[in-house]
């Protein structure tokens, strides 16, 4: 069955603390997304990938890294956490080389810096 | 960038009654998607929308798409307290490869 699924799914961390957050997709998918969700905003995109290797830049990358180690795998890193980064963070992945590229999102991951 | 936009921030209705939520995008686009997300869960796709598309069905949902006037808008028929969810357009942009760019989405509230 299709999947993505984001670990942990809860964080507590403090100012200046480093977080990994971690999304495996099972679907073969060739694209994976980091997006965080905020009241007002939406769900801003804030890395994406179309391969392992491969990285691209979103809308609100500024202190996030993000790494695509294999086709099922991508990292979500925070190296110096700040309070502003407290969200609710989404993975998703899809395959643009289908007709109907729906993605299919992880159930969320949401951090606080305090 | 926002490139797409929902048109309010909420709307409440009464089961039984129909909504219809509002979307304008920026871009040229090729296709729009439009999403519902319910508490505690990620977004899911409900229709997308092809730009050479005018309309498009989903058993009690209807989208349609307006390229001239860049905007779209989802209606709901016949709703159910079920129903009640955030609702989000969203379309691609091609920026070094496919981005996924949500609009800010709309509270839709259905009470019995």
């Amino acid at each position: 069955e299709a999947a993505v699924t984001q670990s942990p799914r809860n964080k507590v961390t403090v100012t200046g603390g480093n977080v990994t957050l971690s999304c495996r997709q099972t679907n073969s998918h060739n694209y994976m997304y980091w997006y965080r969700q905020d009241t007002g905003h939406g769900l801003r995109l804030i890395h994406y990938s179309y391969g392992a290797g491969n990285l691209q830049i979103g809308d609100v990358p500024d202190g996030y890294k993000a790494t695509r180690t294999t086709q099922e795998d991508f990292f979500l890193l925070l190296e110096l956490a700040s309070p502003s980064q407290t969200s609710l963070y989404f993975c998703a992945s899809s395959d643009s080389r289908t007709d109907n590229q729906a993605p299919l999102f992880g159930e969320g991951t949401r951090l606080s810096v305090l | 960038s926002q490139l797409a936009e929902e048109n309010l921030w909420a709307l409440s209705v009464h089961e039984g009654e129909s909504v219809t939520v509002n979307c304008s995008y920026k871009t040229s686009i090729t296709a729009l998607q439009w999403y519902r997300q319910k508490s505690g869960e990620g977004p899911a796709q409900l229709i997308l929308i092809r730009s050479n598309e005018r309309e498009k069905r989903n058993g009690r949902l209807r989208a349609t798409l307006d390229t001239s006037s860049q905007s779209s808008s989802l209606s709901i028929t016949a709703t159910r307290c079920e129903d009640t969810a955030v609702y989000f357009c969203a379309t691609v942009t091609y920026q070094g490869g496919r981005a996924l760019i949500f609009g800010t989405g709309t509270t839709v509230s259905v009470s019995p």
